[in-house]
């Protein structure tokens, strides 16, 4: 159902490399996130953003940076990937006001070796 | 602040048993609540949603009603099935949170043939 999209779905890569991680999506969203989610299974805020230009840090601090160029473009960027960086990445977006549910990308696992 | 707060897992039934995830929330403003599921390898998926006191949402055989008096959104489903066994979240949006959806920490379910 969703139209949000996230490359790679899988990544290893070793210590000390720059990484990006991909998300788009084709609803015209304003709003998109970053969560990160721990073997525990629980999410943690990294990154939002309420539009083009527009980049907040989240609950969770996060050594990760994004930008946000494009309505449809929202990528996270690792410059120096650690061991502790490894995790599962997800990318959400939802529209305008809280009535709006968040539509969920199928996830990066990221493992740094 | 705004917070979730879910029942730990993980929840072990049999086929065709009774499930209750309890789900309780903080929220300054009067907030839209919702369900998510996680099936394993994937992102989240919407489930169900109420946006006002007293709304129950409702999806493929679960249920569950907004409570304001007791600031409570607990999952139901009447007789669940293996295909059920997913981790389920528990999550808010509202305007003094500035629209970014919080979540719960998630509830495993397990469901035995």
């Amino acid at each position: 159902e969703a139209d949000i999209y996230q490359t790679p779905r899988y990544l290893v890569i070793g210590t000390g490399k720059k990484i990006t991680l991909e998300c788009s999506q084709t609803m015209g969203h304003d709003k998109m996130y970053w969560y990160q989610q721990d073997p525990g299974m629980e999410l943690h805020l990294i990154h939002y953003s309420y539009g083009v230009n527009s980049t907040e840090k989240g609950d969770l601090s996060s050594e990760s940076t994004v930008s946000r160029i494009r309505t449809e473009h929202f990528p996270l960027t690792l410059e120096s990937a650690r061991p502790s960086h490894t995790s599962q990445y997800l990318c959400a977006s939802s529209a305008n006001g809280d009535r709006e549910r968040a539509f969920f990308g199928q996830g990066t696992r990221l493992t740094v070796v | 602040g705004n917070s979730v707060t879910q029942m730990e897992g993980p929840v072990t039934l049999s086929e065709e048993a009774f499930l209750t995830i309890n789900c309780t929330y903080t929220a300054t403003g009067y907030p839209s609540l919702f369900w998510y599921v996680q099936y394993p390898g994937e992102g989240l998926q919407l489930l169900l949603k109420a946006t006002k006191a007293d709304d129950k949402g409702s999806n493929k055989g679960f249920e569950a009603t907004y409570r304001k008096e007791t600031t409570s959104f607990h999952l139901e489903k009447g007789s669940v099935q293996v295909s059920d066994s997913a981790v389920y979240f528990c999550a808010l949006s509202d305007s003094t949170g500035g629209f970014k959806t919080i979540f719960g920490a998630g509830t495993r379910l397990f469901v035995k043939a």
